[in-house]
């Protein structure tokens, strides 16, 4: 995880939108993912960004990607109870024959909504 | 009716034990995978398997072996288990290559507990 950083934590009130930020270091990322893990639980894909894109809006979900930055964020807009879990912020390197299943994972950003 | 199932859910053992962790996909993938997280949620790639064939192993101690009967099934066997191999590890799956898509199919993950 030491190529992509992530805040470890975040609280948000029920209802309010969540920010949760990613900085990576491959300037050749293809994809960018946000992965979600609930408690218990395996990682489940929530999103993905090609690298020539600056944003992808689906239903609550915002991904903004600063290529030039290299920055990621994922926005959830109108915060539940249910999206308290771990966020997990991947990057996957240029498409090679290397690069099956490569993706190289962020520590995490616990989200905790309170009602 | 799980996708990707891993067997057992939770191992403690004493160090120097030897122990397997096996999984199945019923996804029809063709690639699986072993990831490891440690205690600080950091999840890093061990193997990938692309029928049966090894693709990725990341400097993996000779300890671990990974064995694909075949394309459905993954299993990790560690030898002479050490306090340092204590963490969740995950089984997951995607069709061809990752990078494409993005979309690993995680299992539930084994806690191994080595006292």
């Amino acid at each position: 995880g030491e190529d992509v950083e992530q805040s470890l934590f975040l609280s948000v009130r029920e209802g309010d939108s969540s920010v949760i930020n990613c900085t990576y270091t491959d300037s050749s990322s293809t994809y960018l993912y946000w992965y979600k893990q609930e408690p218990g639980a395996g990682l489940q894909l929530l999103t993905y960004i090609f690298s020539n894109m600056d944003m992808k809006q689906d239903q609550r979900l915002t991904v903004l990607l600063n290529k030039k930055d290299k920055h990621l964020s994922l926005r959830i807009a109108d915060t539940q109870t249910g999206d308290s879990a771990i966020y997990f912020c991947a990057e996957s390197p240029t498409l090679t024959t290397d690069s099956w299943g490569k993706l190289q994972f962020g520590a995490g950003t616990q989200v905790v909504v309170t009602p | 009716d799980t996708a990707v199932s891993q067997t057992p859910k939770y191992l403690v053992t004493q160090m120097g034990n030897d122990k397997s962790i096996k999984c199945e996909q019923n996804l029809g993938h063709d690639t699986m995978y072993w990831y490891k997280q440690d205690s600080k949620k950091f999840l890093k790639i061990m193997f990938s398997y692309n029928n049966k064939e090894l693709i990725i192993n990341e400097t993996v101690p000779n300890r671990f072996s990974p064995k694909s009967p075949d394309k459905a099934h993954l299993n990790l066997h560690i030898n002479s288990l050490e306090l340092g191999d204590s963490a969740v590890y995950f089984c997951a799956s995607s069709q061809g290559r990752i990078a494409n898509t993005g979309e690993l199919f995680f299992g539930e993950g084994s806690r191994l507990t080595v006292l």
